[in-house]
């Protein structure tokens, strides 16, 4: 099967300027999520949707960051305006079913690079 | 809170010799584990994985865990380390009910040497 599919790979952005993430998950996956990964840490939830919907968004920035999964398929991921500390790895990554406790299946992420 | 602790940054193995990993959680429910691998410019592949039963479990490319609940560990092992498992290794717990993503500890960086 395809893998989760994540554009672009690499992006380099001023701080203050806007930059927007996709993702395209697994087919019938319904639970995706987008994580940060800040260089040497381990990666942290940003958002979590099943199918179209938010379900935690606790930790998203939201005064900067937004999300969305349109049609419960493909999802974009927004910052702006960006900040230094906003360089990381994006990851998204997509889940079958989470009430069996399945696995994520992780797309290759997005390095962003704030200057 | 639900945490995950690895309390080592980094481990050096000579090839051939064997890795254990150590991952401790925190996790208020029964916690669903889960050990991921990252080779550099990659995203995090699924090693293995618990649930419930056999408290050891099996994964992909000759890694296996064992659960101690009594200790809240999820130690990572491998018996004969080779060049190409380098690279950055994540525990991560959680759970099965919607908004219980999965949290995943800092990471333990393996280098293998000759």
């Amino acid at each position: 099967e395809a893998g989760v599919a994540q554009s672009p790979r690499y992006k380099i952005i001023e701080k203050r300027q806007s930059v927007a993430f996709w993702c395209n998950p697994i087919s019938g996956h319904a639970t995706l999520y987008w994580y940060q990964q800040i260089l040497g840490q381990g990666p942290k939830l940003l958002i979590q949707f099943q199918n179209n919907g938010v379900v935690d968004d606790s930790q998203l920035p939201k005064d900067r960051f937004s999300a969305e999964r349109l049609k419960g398929v493909d999802s974009t991921l927004k910052i702006q305006p960006a900040k230094l500390e906003d360089s990381a790895v994006y990851l998204c990554a997509s889940s079958l079913d989470q009430s069996r406790g399945d696995g994520y299946t992780f797309g290759s992420g997005t390095r962003l690079t704030v200057v | 809170a639900q945490s995950v602790t690895q309390p080592d940054i980094h481990i050096t193995v000579s090839e051939g010799a064997s890795l254990e990993l150590r991952c401790n959680y925190s996790y208020g429910a029964t916690p669903y584990l889960f050990w991921y691998v990252q080779s550099p410019g990659q995203g995090l592949q699924l090693l293995l994985k618990y649930f419930s039963g056999d408290t050891l479990v099996q994964g992909i490319k000759g890694f296996e865990a064992e659960f101690k609940r009594s200790q809240s560990s999820f130690n990572l092992r491998k018996p004969s380390v080779h060049w190409s498992d380098a690279a950055e290794y994540f525990c991560a717990v959680g759970g099965t009910q919607a908004g219980t993503a999965l949290i995943f500890g800092k990471g333990t960086t393996l280098s293998v040497s000759s």
